[in-house]
C-alpha cells in the first residue's frame, strides 16, 4: 500500500507566479489535510478536505490560497501570485474514514520563491 | 484554542543513553489525542507514538515510551538506548476528539542530537 504521495518535491517559482502542489492520499483514505512548515517552526494546519468538499479552511490565508479535492485525482493546493513569504515546506496528510486521528504524512513539497 | 509547548529547542544525548523530551499542552477538552512525530533530515514526518487521553496506561513502542500526566497536561517522550538513527526533530502534537476540524496542533519541535 503506497503511502501519501506529493509532487513535486521541490518547486521554485518567481514572485507573482502560481504554484500548484499535488497530494494523492493513501488508498482508501477519504480525508486530506494540508499543513505549512516555515523554517524553524512546527507544522501549521491550513485546510481539511473530503472528496469535493472543503470541511475547514480556518488556517488558510484569506487571499491567494485555495485548495480542492476533486472526485477524481489528487488534492491540489494552489497559491496565486506567490511572494517570498510563501517559501516553506507544504505537507499533506491523509486519514481513513472514521479515524481522523490517524494522519499519515507525505514527504512534503518545498516551495522556494525567488 | 489549543496550544502545544516544547520548551527544549535542542537536546543532546550519548549513544545508548536515555533521553526525555518535554511537551506541555493546553486544552479545555477531556478527551483528545496526543502524538510524537519524528522529522529526520529527509523532512518526512513519521509517527512515533500515539496516546489517547482517556487511557491511563502510558503508550509504548519498542524503545519509545511516554509519560502522560493528564492533570498536569504534560506528555513527555522517553527514548531508551538512543541510536544514531534517532537524530531528528521531534514534534509533539495534539488532536481534539474525532480528529478535530482544525487538524493537528504542533509544538515548535526539539532538535535531538545523538553523540557517538
Amino acid at each position: 500500500n503506497a503511502g501519501v504521495m506529493q509532487n513535486p518535491r521541490h518547486l521554485v517559482r518567481r514572485r507573482g507566479q502560481e504554484a500548484r502542489l499535488r497530494c494523492s492520499p493513501m488508498k482508501g483514505h477519504s480525508h486530506v489535510y494540508w499543513y505549512r512548515q516555515l523554517p524553524e517552526e512546527g507544522l501549521k494546519f491550513m485546510v481539511y478536505l473530503q472528496k469535493e468538499n472543503i470541511i475547514d479552511e480556518s488556517g488558510m490565508p484569506k487571499e491567494r490560497f485555495s485548495a480542492e479535492f476533486p472526485k477524481e485525482g489528487p488534492s491540489i493546493l494552489r497559491i496565486q501570485q506567490v511572494v517570498r513569504g510563501d517559501s516553506a515546506a507544504y505537507f499533506c496528510a491523509s486519514s481513513p474514514p472514521g479515524a481522523r486521528n490517524e494522519q499519515y504524512f507525505g514527504p512534503g513539497t518545498r516551495l522556494t520563491v525567488t | 484554542a489549543q496550544t502545544v509547548t516544547q520548551s527544549q529547542p535542542e537536546m543532546s544525548v550519548q549513544e545508548a543513553e536515555t533521553v526525555t523530551l518535554s511537551c506541555t499542552y493546553d486544552t479545555s477538552e477531556s478527551d483528545y489525542y496526543l502524538f510524537w512525530y519524528k522529522q529526520p533530515p529527509s523532512r518526512q514526518m513519521i509517527l512515533v507514538i500515539r496516546q489517547e487521553a482517556y487511557k491511563q496506561q502510558n503508550a509504548t513502542e519498542n524503545r519509545f515510551s511516554v509519560n502522560f500526566q493528564k492533570a498536569a497536561k504534560s506528555f513527555s517522550l522517553k527514548i531508551s538506548d538512543s541510536q544514531l538513527g534517532d537524530a531528528a526533530m521531534y514534534f509533539c502534537a495534539y488532536s481534539a476528539p474525532g480528529g478535530g476540524a482544525d487538524g493537528l496542533t504542533f509544538g515548535k519541535g526539539t532538535h535531538l542530537i545523538i553523540q557517538p
